[in-house]
């Protein structure tokens, strides 16, 4: 089955350590994603990468880490900077065109909870 | 950072009734307008992708329509099923420097009373 995966679905860490959430895809899709919700708020874009090797800060992007070596793969480091990091995080994936437009493909999302 | 507002907040109906939510976004910055539905416990799934003034779409019985000029897309449901219900969330797709990015409304979230 093609399909992103995200793992673990539950994370508890202690204020102060650094964390990575994990993201895997098999949809062959060139870019990918990272979103943060909070209660009430919609998705907010923490990083996304269109191509492995690059990737660019989103609107969040303070606190945060991310790499893109592999097409597959893109994790996500909430670092101790991260004055907030209590959140639930998702992970999307899309297909780059000509147009740009296509969809987005999501995760089933980390819950994270900093204690 | 862009304003994508959605409206109403949450909204309770009963089996059978139609409805229909609103998403305002500034339209100088539109590119396209992505609608997903999140069902509690799953994934956000795309329903449609709007990129044209007066673009209707429309998938069984839910359907949406796209104002550009004045920044606005409605959805509609009709006929509404508990299973319908979910979160519906909107986001614009604009120009971020170079690249691409999707800025998402807060979401409408739908009951379907049975």
């Amino acid at each position: 089955d093609g399909g992103i995966t995200q793992s673990p679905k539950y994370l508890f860490r202690k204020e102060g350590q650094n964390v990575t959430l994990s993201c895997e895809q098999n949809l062959n899709h060139d870019a990918m994603y990272w979103y943060r919700q909070d209660p009430g708020q919609g998705l907010r874009l923490i990083y996304y990468s269109q191509i492995v090797n690059d990737f660019q800060k989103g609107d969040i992007a303070e606190g945060y880490s991310v790499s893109r070596e592999k097409k597959e793969s893109f994790p996500l480091t909430v670092t101790s900077a991260q004055k907030n990091p209590t959140a639930f995080y998702l992970c999307a994936s899309s297909a780059l065109t000509g147009t740009g437009v296509n969809e987005q493909f999501f995760g089933p999302g980390t819950r994270l909870t900093v204690l | 950072i862009l304003n994508v507002e959605q409206s109403p907040q949450s909204l309770h109906v009963q089996e059978g009734d139609s409805t229909n939510f609103t998403c305002s976004f500034p339209s100088s910055n539109f590119y396209a307008l992505h609608w997903y539905r999140w069902e509690t416990a799953k994934s956000p799934e795309a329903l449609f992708v709007m990129t044209l003034n007066g673009d209707e779409k429309k998938k069984g019985r839910i359907s949406a329509t796209l104002n550009t000029k004045e920044g606005y897309s409605y959805l509609y449901i009709k006929g509404s099923q508990p299973e319908d219900s979910a979160t519906y969330l909107c986001a614009l797709l604009h120009f971020s420097g170079s690249a691409r990015q999707l800025t998402f409304g807060s979401g409408t979230q739908l009951t379907v009373l049975p």
